[in-house]
């Protein structure tokens, strides 16, 4: 079974601080998509990485993919209060199946 | 604007009665999901749809079934509810014809009760 394990699952940050959320993944894929969740809201699709090496840049946000080391980053620059929310990774296995992470949880302190 | 509608939005049951969720999308997606979130458990494939007359089972779909007699619904049902079942339920959708691969868009959810 494909395991996706992200850390921290907690985060609380400064705002204008810089920092990583890292997400790994148990088996090969090649396509990995990060998620935000507000709180009792639903989950929008924030980035798409379709290979190694592939980055995405949004705003404060930066998404990263490494798929030798089973890795992505989600790095987060000069944090906005906006920026608190629930991210999600999630890879899809040979079965077209998504497989999520168990989720950041990122709050902003002014 | 095209868009993803779960209903009902809250629902509470007892334990046994079937229920059924409804899922539409206008998108014409082809490519339908049902999720259900838990606390510690990030998001988990029940069903899946890669278009009309076609079903899948996913990660955890014991006592769950879905039908898709069109593009734009996939009502999710329980059969005989169970507290086990208690959650958060999102309904998805996603464009490529035959793979899941592209990314979903979300509807808002339903909070399910079984009491």
């Amino acid at each position: 079974e494909l395991k996706v394990e992200q850390n921290p699952l907690f985060l609380s940050m400064q705002e204008g601080k810089n920092y990583t959320i890292y997400c790994n993944y148990s088996t090969t894929s090649d396509r990995l998509y990060w998620y935000r969740q507000d709180p009792g809201k639903s989950l929008e699709s924030l980035f798409v990485l379709l290979s190694n090496g592939a980055v995405k840049q949004e705003g404060r946000l930066m998404a990263s993919l490494d798929t030798k080391a089973r890795l992505s980053t989600l790095h987060i620059t000069a944090a906005v209060h906006d920026l608190s929310a629930t991210y999600f990774c999630a890879v899809t296995n040979t079965g077209n199946q998504f497989y999520f992470g168990t989720g950041t949880s990122l709050t902003v302190i002014p | 604007d095209a868009e993803i509608t779960q209903s009902p939005r809250h629902k509470i049951t007892e334990t046994g009665r079937q229920v059924t969720l409804a899922c539409h999308q206008t998108w014409n997606h082809n490519n339908m999901f049902w999720y259900r979130q838990d606390l510690g458990h990030g998001l988990r494939l029940i069903h899946y749809s890669y278009g009309v007359q076609d079903t899948n089972k996913g990660e955890v779909s014991d006592g769950y079934s879905v039908s898709r007699s069109n593009t734009e619904d996939l009502p999710l049902t329980l059969e005989s509810a169970a507290s086990s079942q208690t959650s958060v339920y999102f309904c998805a959708s996603s464009a490529r014809q035959g793979t899941l691969r592209e990314t979903q868009y979300f509807g808002p959810g339903t909070r399910l009760l079984v009491l």
